[in-house]
């Protein structure tokens, strides 16, 4: 167990929609990454916050936001959903030591039909 | 640009064989070095990690890393793999300037009976 919590685990929903994903680091940590995890692209890094504040943008569509609240839990809205926003999306946890390590959440399976 | 190399996609080993995943890293400065294992349908879990000192590095479930720096290398080994290895392995550099992480596109391990 990481320590880092996501929420949902599953989440199924129609084209078009929107959802919100829930993510609480480890304690103590600041920093919050989200990534995008599908069999076509792999491993995508979407958006990095650092106590509140958003640090970096990967490749994250328009359709897609963050953000990260004053207790650190971070969310990840998904609107206008499609068919190939279906995935797997990771948050991690990053430590304070400054080196960059970065601990993994169990993931919430987003299906969009 | 700093990127990560894993060569290979697949590798297939059998049980109690030894292992060698292979990654190449480009990047300037002394980076800190990582190696991740996935499980199916699993979030990422830390097996090791390099920021400096002794370049070979143990991790968790019997693997170990050694940094050579003329190679620009981070390979993983393990000395006799389990059935229960089998998964996709995900090397990754820290960029340390924006903590971000850039990854390999993983190896999946196949353990033949």
């Amino acid at each position: 167990d990481s320590g880092v919590t996501q929420t949902p685990k599953h989440l199924i929903t129609a084209t078009g929609q929107r959802v919100t994903l829930r993510c609480s680091p480890r304690s103590g940590d600041l920093s919050v990454y989200w990534y995008q995890q599908s069999l076509d692209q792999g491993l995508q890094f979407l958006i990095h916050y650092y106590n509140g504040e958003e640090r970096a943008k990967g490749n994250i569509l328009e359709r897609f936001s963050a953000q990260q609240f004053p207790d650190l839990h971070s969310e990840l809205n998904l609107s206008s959903l499609e068919l190939g926003d279906s995935a797997l999306y990771f948050c991690a946890s990053g430590d304070r030591t400054g080196t960059d390590t970065q601990y993994f959440g169990p993931g919430t399976r987003l299906t969009v039909l | 640009a700093q990127s990560v190399t894993q060569p290979d996609i697949h590798i297939t080993v059998s049980e109690g064989a030894s292992l060698e995943l292979r990654c190449n890293y480009s990047y300037g400065a002394t980076p800190y070095l990582f190696w991740y294992v996935q499980s199916p349908g699993q979030g990422l879990q830390l097996l090791l990690k390099y920021f400096s000192g002794d370049t070979l590095v143990q991790g968790i479930k019997g693997f170990e890393a050694e940094f050579k720096r003329s190679q620009s290398s981070f390979n993983l080994r393990k000395p006799s793999v389990h059935w229960s290895d089998a998964a996709e392995y995900f090397c990754a550099v820290g960029a340390n300037s924006n903590y971000q992480l850039i990854w390999g596109a993983g190896t999946k391990l196949i353990i033949k009976p």
